[in-house]
């Protein structure tokens, strides 16, 4: 998975928790992205970064918040989980933005 | 104008047939047209790109067909394998541009 590592892979939380995906990577690409993936959706863009606290918003950015402090760091927030939520989340990263993505293994989030 | 649009939702073929999955467009704006492959449990990973200035290009069993003026693209594999058997994403971004809009998804499954 091209030197991206996202953790935890798997968590089950209660409605109303706040929840820290983390992704982080070896490769010094300069773009990361957060997606979620649903049956019937493919991959929605959460939220993207295009250098060091810098990042904007994807298509479906309601209810999450995004850091960067570091290059290899890209961390996804949801400060009040709700079920709707619930779901698989992937990280990518790229060096050049209109070129291919890399994505890590992902992190299966369940809000009870 | 952001939407790719996938055919099918699903696709069964036979060892050594053609899987035939289709995408189209709207944004004259996109100039990559990348298709990733997605086995259960893993991310998406790159399988073949395209760009408008060529009609085809083949990679081994993967070929991508793109038709400029009617707005569509697909992916062909030819001699399906049981190991092709995943799910198949188109995309489309433009240049200059860092957002990635997925098509919806393809599950293929190969009969042996």
């Amino acid at each position: 998975d091209a030197g991206i590592t996202q953790s935890p892979r798997h968590k089950v939380t209660e409605t109303g928790t706040p929840v820290t995906l983390r992704c982080h990577q070896t490769e010094n690409h300069r773009y990361m992205y957060w997606y979620r993936q649903d049956p019937g959706h493919g991959l929605r863009l959460i939220h993207y970064s295009y250098g060091v606290k810098d990042t904007d918003k994807g298509e479906v950015s309601d209810g999450y918040s995004v850091s960067r402090s570091k290059t290899e760091d890209f961390l996804l927030t949801l400060e009040s989980a709700t079920s709707s939520q619930t779901s698989v989340y992937f990280c990518a990263i790229s060096d050049k933005g209109d070129s291919e993505q890399y994505f890590g293994p992902g992190t299966r989030l369940t809000v009870t | 104008q952001q939407q790719v649009k996938q055919s099918p939702q699903s696709l069964i073929v036979q060892k050594g047939g053609i899987s035939i999955i289709n995408c189209a467009y709207e944004n004259t704006a996109f100039d990559y047209f990348p298709w990733y492959q997605q086995f259960p449990g893993k991310g998406p990973a790159l399988l073949i790109a395209i760009r408008p200035d060529v009609s085809e290009k083949k990679e081994g069993r993967f070929t991508i067909s793109f038709n400029k003026s009617a707005k569509q693209f697909s992916l062909h594999i030819m001699d399906s394998q049981p190991g092709d058997s995943a799910t198949y994403f188109c995309a489309a971004l433009r240049a200059g541009g860092f957002k990635t809009i997925f098509g919806a998804g393809t599950r293929l499954f190969v009969k042996a």
